[in-house]
């Protein structure tokens, strides 16, 4: 497909771990990133992973990648209210102009 | 926030009127972009502009109209508004090196088209 795929919603007790899921279509992409919105705010960059990395941990976010399925996952331990947003996964294709394709987002609910 | 402002931040107007948006930055970034936020739709692309009077359409240009006069400010145009235009309308720029393409985004401009 020519989307970015995500699903658009996920909820999670608090203190459980997160896992936002994302496919996408674009095996040339070089990077792939997370943003997250709060409401009435903007996006915010939080990570992003080079297309040659399988891996990236940033203190309770943890970035896979399946170059193989052309999946991407963020994970979010230990989770709290303050993460309560959208998020959107992003990726830069090389073979579109160099743009970013953003998906949908996910909204994450935090249950207490 | 790397230094973008949108103004206005909410704006009511009516079908058939023309709407200008502003975003401004004060960093002198080359790249701008305008998105518009929809539910079920996320982000989409308006209008980029990679220079001072370079801009070029994005996937949903139609309808809007861009300008770059100077490399603080993009705006973004509706020339005759429609209800189909009523959105929340994000500019971004690109930070970094080329390579790495990190986008900043605006806090939004709410519009409504009655």
């Amino acid at each position: 497909g020519e989307d970015v795929e995500q699903s658009l919603f996920l909820s999670v007790r608090e203190g459980d771990s997160s896992v936002i899921n994302c496919t996408y279509t674009d095996s040339s992409s070089t990077y792939l990133y997370w943003y997250k919105q709060e409401p009435g705010a903007g996006l915010q960059l939080l990570t992003y992973i080079f297309s040659n990395m399988d891996m990236k941990q940033d203190q309770r976010l943890t970035v896979l990648l399946n170059k193989k399925d052309k999946h991407l996952s963020l994970r979010i331990a230990d989770t709290q209210t303050g993460d309560s947003a959208i998020y959107f996964c992003a990726e830069r294709r090389v073979n579109r102009d160099d743009k970013i394709i953003f998906g949908k987002g996910t909204r994450l609910h935090i249950l207490p | 926030d790397a230094g973008i402002t949108q103004s206005p931040r909410h704006k009511v107007t009516e079908t058939g009127t023309p709407v200008t948006l502003r975003c401004h930055q004060t960093e002198n970034h080359r790249y701008m972009y305008w998105y518009r936020q929809d539910p079920g739709h996320g982000l989409r692309l308006i209008h980029y502009s990679y220079g001072v009077k370079d801009t070029d359409k994005g996937e949903v240009s139609d309808g809007y109209s861009v300008s770059r006069s100077k490399t603080e400010d993009f705006l973004l145009t509706l020339e005759s508004a429609t209800s189909s235009q009523t959105s929340v309308y994000f500019c971004a720029i690109s930070v970094g090196v080329v390579s790495y393409n990190e986008q900043f985004f605006g806090p939004g401009t709410r519009l409504t088209v009655l």
